[in-house]
């Protein structure tokens, strides 16, 4: 147990529309980061939070995109007008105690978009 | 532009041999190394990790090794089991940039 849950597992949606995805931290990290993962590749970092701010955005983040983390605690994803390259593994990850290098993973959001 | 590299996209090896899976990487502000183990439809899991100051650290059956100078990275399992078979990653972080990279990870197969 890596303390991090997302929810859904799974989503597939059709091209064009609006999905969101949620990440809760069991206990209260102050650091909480979004990947991505595609097929044949490593995760690529998308963005993080410090609380409730957003501190970091990868390039891979286009307008589509927006995270949220309010209060701190639990964080959305959205993906607005979806296509088909969003089609990923989307990850969410929080760091051991306070070694912000050793990020542990939740099990992920398998997005299929057709 | 792959600043974390792993060369090998798969590897297979007998159980109770030793497994080498190696990485490289180019960023020289790179300062600290992690191996990731992921089995399919599953997030990630943290297996082992190595700060720049050390060249090795063991953990049980797995101990990472780094070359600063050549900018190499290797895990080896010993023995290997059943239960390794995955996808390994290997990734690093810089000091100022709590982001980790990547690598395309290396598919460890452990035959019977």
């Amino acid at each position: 147990d890596t303390g991090v849950s997302q929810n859904p597992r799974h989503k597939i949606t059709k091209r064009g529309q609006n999905v969101t995805f949620r990440c809760d931290p069991i206990s209260e990290h102050n650091r909480l980061y979004w990947y991505r993962q595609t097929l044949g590749q490593g995760p690529e970092f998308l963005t993080y939070f410090q609380n409730e701010a957003q501190l970091e955005k990868s390039r891979l983040l286009s307008d589509r995109f927006s995270a949220e983390r309010p209060k701190g605690s639990f964080s959305t994803l959205e993906i607005q007008r979806t296509e088909q390259g969003d089609s990923a593994m989307y990850l969410c990850a929080a760091p051991r105690d306070n070694s912000y290098n050793e990020q542990f993973f939740g099990p992920g959001t398998r997005l299929t978009v057709l | 532009d792959q600043q974390v590299k792993q060369n090998s996209p798969s590897l297979s090896v007998q159980e109770g041999r030793i497994s080498i899976l190696n990485c490289d990487y180019t960023n020289s502000m790179f300062d600290y190394f992690l191996w990731y183990k992921k089995y399919p439809a599953e997030g990630p899991t943290f297996l082992i990790s190595i700060s720049s100051i050390k060249d090795k650290n063991e953990d049980g059956r797995f101990t990472v090794f780094l070359n600063k100078s050549a900018k190499h990275l290797s895990l080896h399992i010993v023995p290997s089991q059943p239960g390794d078979s995955a996808v390994y990653f290997c990734a690093a972080s810089g000091d100022r940039d709590d982001k980790i990279i990547f690598g395309k990870g290396t598919r460890l197969h452990i035959l019977p």
